[in-house]
């Protein structure tokens, strides 16, 4: 496609739900990464993805989040056991990583998010 | 560790005036710094970035804004408002040896009044 893809354009899961959030990147972007964005918020780093490599999982918030990308393409951010304070826009982006020694690409491409409401 | 701070959650400017969104960061070595609009149900999109070549960085939809590293600031600038650039704005910094792992400020909400 030509942008990054995200589904559910929304989500409504009742406390206690196992729920995944699908990424499809834009065709041959080696890095992924998804954000969480709290309401009023500005989005806040989850984890990051080279390939299928998880690099750095940092920001997940608990061992309830867990991220994949098992064929270094569509990735799924899967949270367990869901809680209120989950309830987000959850956003994937992706990009060609920087060559240092190209020193191309910058930027990076997001999708326009899953909003995730747990009552 | 590095980090971005946006001053004004809301801003409010006549249709035609001058916009200013301010950011200012705090980082351990020299950074990159971006903007991001963000329109209502839509994806984030990038304005501009600074990436250590000239210190005025010009954007899209005639958007600019000046790196002054004696002020740690990375101020968003634009001399006519227009009712269409009403939406989100972010700033972002980013660690230059990294990968491409950014951090957000809150953001500002710009409303243009007519």
């Amino acid at each position: 496609g030509a942008g990054v893809s995200q589904s559910p354009r929304y989500k409504v899961a009742k406390r206690g739900q196992d729920v995944a959030l699908r990424c499809d990147p834009i065709s041959g972007h080696v890095s992924l990464f998804w954000y969480q964005q709290a309401l009023g918020q500005g989005p806040e780093f989850l984890t990051y993805f080279q390939n299928e490599a998880q690099l750095d999982k940092s920001g997940l918030p608990s061992d309830r989040f867990f991220a994949e990308r098992p064929e270094g393409s569509v990735s799924t951010l899967k949270i367990q056991r869901t809680q209120q304070e989950d309830s987000a826009v959850y956003l994937c982006a992706s990009s060609i990583p920087r060559d240092r020694v190209l020193a191309t690409n910058e930027k990076l491409f997001f999708g326009s998010g899953t909003q995730l409401s747990v009552l | 560790a590095q980090s971005v701070t946006q001053l004004g959650s809301h801003v409010s400017v006549s249709e035609g005036a001058l916009v200013l969104l301010r950011c200012n960061y705090s980082s351990s070595v020299p950074p990159y710094l971006f903007w991001y609009v963000q329109y209502p149900n839509q994806g984030l999109q990038l304005l501009l970035k600074y990436t250590s070549a000239a210190t005025l960085v010009k954007g899209i939809n005639g958007f600019e804004a000046e790196f002054k590293k004696s002020e740690t600031s990375f101020h968003l600038t634009k001399p006519s408002a227009h009712m269409s650039d009403a939406a989100e704005y972010f700033c972002a910094v980013r660690d230059p040896f990294g990968n491409e792992k950014l951090t957000f400020g809150t953001g500002t909400r710009l409303t243009i009044i007519p």
